[in-house]
């Protein structure tokens, strides 16, 4: 079965550092581009940035370059989300996702088809 | 970076027809996806490409696009369609970034 296991739920403190983690398995890893995406509480989904773990190729969304830092040890098939220093607003759901593009006789097409299910940080004094 | 621009909510009765609409540049070049959310689930593809449905994904959602537009349509709503949807389509950048849509609730009366 494909699959994207995602950490648990953190809680931190403003000012922390944190490392949350997505683990693929049922596929060739580093094949596919996975990229993140952030929930706040109520809000709609936000495209945060991107990773293809097969070179360490990565792209962010212009809200996030420089406020996360997206990484991949192959080894382990493992993409990562991380923050130097948290804020209260960093508080939200963090999903991984993995990316498949194909060739219709139509023209490229690329979706997101499989989803963690989540990962809740919690960001409070 | 792109926009793209849903309705926030709309409603549909039971086994009536209901149509979101998503607006964007990036629509004119790239297609979207679709993505449906229920409360405290991950998101679920339903819809990518042309009108290309997952396995297991009921064949009352199809997809459509015209221009700067593209619609999903469920044909016959049912009571557990009742859902948050996003569009989703490659950034106009075309530096392998994605755009999510603001987002639609449905609600099938």
């Amino acid at each position: 079965e494909v699959q994207l296991v995602q950490s648990g739920a953190e809680v931190k403190k403003p000012g922390e550092s944190l490392k949350i983690s997505c683990k693929g398995s049922g596929y060739s890893f580093t094949s596919y581009w996975i990229g993140w995406v952030r929930q706040m509480p109520g809000k709609g989904l936000e495209w945060m940035g991107i990773i293809y773990p097969g070179d360490s190729d990565t792209r962010y969304s212009p809200s996030f370059q420089g406020q996360v830092t997206i990484s991949a040890d192959k080894s382990i098939s493992t993409a990562y989300l991380q923050w130097s220093s948290l804020k209260a607003s960093d508080t939200a759901m963090y999903y991984c996702v993995r990316r498949t593009s194909e060739g219709y006789s139509y023209g490229p097409v690329s979706y997101m088809d499989v989803w963690g299910k989540g990962t809740t940080v919690t960001v409070s004094s | 970076s792109s926009e793209l621009t849903q309705d926030p909510a709309v409603s549909v009765a039971l086994g009536q027809t209901v149509r979101i609409t998503c607006q964007g540049d990036s629509l004119r070049s790239y297609y979207a996806s679709w993505y449906q959310q229920k409360p405290g689930q991950a998101p679920v593809l339903v819809i990518y490409g042309k009108n290309n449905r997952p396995s297991g994904i009921p064949d009352r959602f199809s997809g459509s696009s015209s221009g700067n537009t593209a619609s999903l349509t469920i044909t016959g709503a049912q009571a557990e369609d009742e859902a948050d949807y996003y569009c989703n389509s490659r950034d106009s950048s075309g530096n392998h970034l994605e755009v999510f849509g603001t987002g639609t609730k449905v609600t099938v009366l």
